[in-house]
């Protein structure tokens, strides 16, 4: 079935450094999700993306989605202690309405 | 508008107990949702519903029940709780527009404990 890998599992930066996390599936993607949780909190949605290729930004974060709709990736710039939560990727395959979501990386943002 | 409920907010039971898990929304949502959090292993999803009457598998359905006699409410049940299935469980619900691709939007959580 269809597997969604998200990497890295937890990191750490200093405020004002960049964050990136990669989204990987093992099918094609209708389109993919990205979703916020904050500790204790339940998961929020961010953006969709949709086409191959595209490229949202949202302020200081920034979403591609791969040419091949298999990857995608969450970029913040400038990270600051409000960007401290887990990120998800919820992508779901053609033909299905179910969303399979990666495992998430946790963000910790040290001031 | 309360968006997607979810009740009760915590509970323990025993080994071998049954009980069910309500989720209800306001939004007139044709999809509905249930998955359970563990740590480490993001969002699983249990069953899912594309309307009301309608009910399919998600990644780990064993062990759960869950039907959808009304677009408003879609309650999961756990037929003979296991330790195993200790864990939070969240219901999200979206609608049927751009055929899937619309936001889900989740409730608050049940943080389930089986002892």
């Amino acid at each position: 079935g269809q597997q969604v890998m998200q990497i890295p599992q937890y990191q750490h930066v200093q405020e004002g450094e960049d964050f990136t996390t990669y989204c990987n599936s093992s099918t094609t993607l209708s389109n993919i999700q990205w979703y916020k949780q904050r500790p204790g909190g339940h998961p929020v949605f961010l953006i969709q993306l949709v086409k191959s290729g595209e490229v949202k930004k949202q302020k200081r974060l920034t979403f591609q989605f791969g040419e091949a709709k298999k990857n995608s990736s969450l970029h913040i710039t400038a990270t600051q202690t409000t960007d401290v939560g887990t990120y998800f990727c919820a992508g779901r395959g053609s033909g299905t309405y179910k969303y399979i979501f990666g495992t998430g990386t946790r963000l910790k943002v040290l001031a | 508008n309360a968006g997607v409920t979810q009740t009760p907010k915590f509970q323990v039971l025993k080994t071998g107990q049954s009980m069910t898990l309500q989720c209800a929304q306001d939004m007139n949502h044709e999809y509905m949702s249930w998955y359970r959090q563990d740590p480490g292993m993001g969002l699983r999803l249990i069953h899912y519903s594309v309307g009301a009457g309608i009910t399919d598998q998600g990644e780990v359905p064993n062990g759960y029940n869950v039907s959808r006699s009304t677009t408003e409410d879609f309650p999961l049940r756990l037929l003979s709780a296991a330790p195993s299935q200790t864990s939070v469980y969240f219901c999200a619900s979206s609608s049927s527009g751009g055929a899937g691709n619309q936001p889900q939007h989740f409730g608050d959580g049940t943080r389930l404990s089986i002892l």
